[in-house]
């Protein structure tokens, strides 16, 4: 079956420590897109890669870094400079960053914890 | 950037319909309209999307206005499992970077 698959699902890091999460789409999708969730609140935006080898900051990138050696892969790393990085950290990809009339699959998130 | 504005939440029957509605006022004349829902715990999933007429599918049914300045997410029955937070979302031409409002929360009564 298609679809994107995201790993750990629970992962714990002790504070100042980096953390990458993993995100792998074999869906031949183009376009992946890396969000964060807070209790309550809506996705926002950390970073977008419309096609290999390149990736644009999104809303809050601050404190995180990615990259896109593979078209299936898009790891994001959350580093030590991230003040608050606990939360649900969710993937995404579609077929193109620009195609409007498609829509985006999304994984089943990374629930993170820094202790 | 386009914006939309929801409901914070929203209470149904089982077996009822569920209207929920969705202000886009800003919205341009290529923006597209699409819906997610986000189960707990889960990664949001898509639901329907259009641009002009009302849409149809599996899922739901998309009304959206003649001035395309508000649209309505349709569940014909709604279900113990429809219990979800609704995501209205418009796909700019900039890409498809979903920007996230609050949403609404669906709560499903038995």
């Amino acid at each position: 079956d298609g679809g994107i698959t995201q790993s750990p699902k629970y992962l714990f890091r002790k504070e100042g420590q980096n953390v990458t999460l993993s995100c792998e789409q074999n869906l031949n999708h183009d376009a992946m897109y890396w969000y964060r969730q807070d209790p309550g609140q809506g996705l926002r935006l950390i970073y977008y890669s419309q096609i290999v080898n390149d990736f644009q900051k999104g809303d809050i990138a601050e404190g995180y870094s990615v990259s896109r050696e593979k078209k299936e892969s898009f790891p994001l790393t959350v580093t030590s400079a991230q003040k608050n990085p606990t939360a649900f950290y969710l993937c995404a990809s579609s077929i193109e960053l620009t195609a409007m009339n498609t829509e985006a699959f999304f994984g089943q998130g990374t629930r993170l914890t820094v202790v | 950037d386009a914006k939309t504005t929801q409901p914070n939440s929203m209470e149904s029957n089982e077996e009822e319909p569920v209207h929920l509605p969705c202000n886009h006022s800003t919205i341009s004349g290529t923006d597209y309209i699409h819906w997610y829902r986000q189960l707990p715990s889960q990664g949001p999933e898509y639901v329907i999307h259009g641009l002009t007429s009302n849409v149809n599918n599996r899922m739901a049914s998309l009304a959206i206005a003649e001035d395309r300045k508000s649209s309505t997410l349709i569940l014909h029955r709604a279900t113990l499992r429809d219990a979800a937070v609704y995501y209205c979302i418009l796909i700019t031409n900039a890409g498809n970077m979903l920007t996230f409002g609050g949403g609404t929360r669906l709560m499903v009564k038995p």
